[in-house]
């Protein structure tokens, strides 16, 4: 099992353009969840994806968008980026199973510079 | 709306000093607490998940302890490789769906 993975790794953009992150969920799980970690800073809850839906969403602005698609995986997008978007972006994936669910996994998360 | 808040912020040890990090939360619906451990630059570790107040979980110099407002991680006798963030997490449920709230975390840095 390959877990959660992300790409790219590592990304350097210019302030104005538009930016798309990637990240395949670990086997058996049917949500993924991204998150925005600044230096220094907790996970920022972005949204969460299920059955190709935006299901939850946190304090982002319209700019973040996402799309889940019928293998679960899922993009996170980022238009116009502003320098304060540079961060690690982390991708979770989970299960909605049961009345807990699953814990969430991680992915190694894109690192991402904005110029 | 739900909040994680843990302390200290950092937390320097002495190889073999043993200590705790605490996590406090607010949350309606707790659908579990987790533990994870996260180094520079990479995404966050699954260390223990905790469902109920009373529940315990270890693993090697590690346990975890939950009541209801709030959860411990004891490190017993650490170990330089012990060093990481130490982050806290709230899956609530909420409009029908789950989501995980974390904290800030714990820097924990032990000296040889």
């Amino acid at each position: 099992d390959a877990g959660v993975t992300q790409s790219p790794t590592h990304l350097i953009k210019t302030r104005g353009q538009q930016v798309t992150l990637r990240c395949s969920p670990k086997s058996g799980h049917d949500t993924v969840s991204w998150y925005q970690q600044a230096l220094g800073q907790g996970p920022q809850f972005i949204f969460q994806y299920y059955e190709e839906e935006e299901r939850q969403r946190g304090n982002f602005p319209d700019r973040f968008s996402g799309h889940q698609f019928p293998n679960y995986s899922s993009e996170l997008n980022v238009n116009a980026l502003l320098l304060g978007d540079s961060a690690l972006y982390l991708c979770a994936s989970s299960s909605q199973g049961g009345v807990y669910g699953t814990e969430a996994f991680f992915g190694q998360g894109t690192r991402l510079t904005v110029v | 709306e739900d909040q994680v808040t843990q302390s200290p912020e950092a937390l320097r040890l002495q190889e073999g000093e043993s200590s705790s990090l605490n996590c406090s939360y607010t949350v309606s619906g707790l659908r579990g607490l987790f533990w994870y451990r996260q180094d520079p630059g990479k995404g966050p570790e699954f260390l223990f998940t905790l469902y109920s107040a009373g529940e315990e979980k270890e693993k090697e110099r590690l346990k975890a302890t939950l009541t209801k407002k709030e959860s411990f991680l004891h490190i017993t006798a650490p170990k330089p490789e012990d060093s990481a963030t130490y982050l806290c997490a709230v899956k609530s449920y909420s409009g029908g769906y789950q989501k995980v709230t974390f904290g800030i975390g714990t820097k924990l840095q032990v000296i040889p």
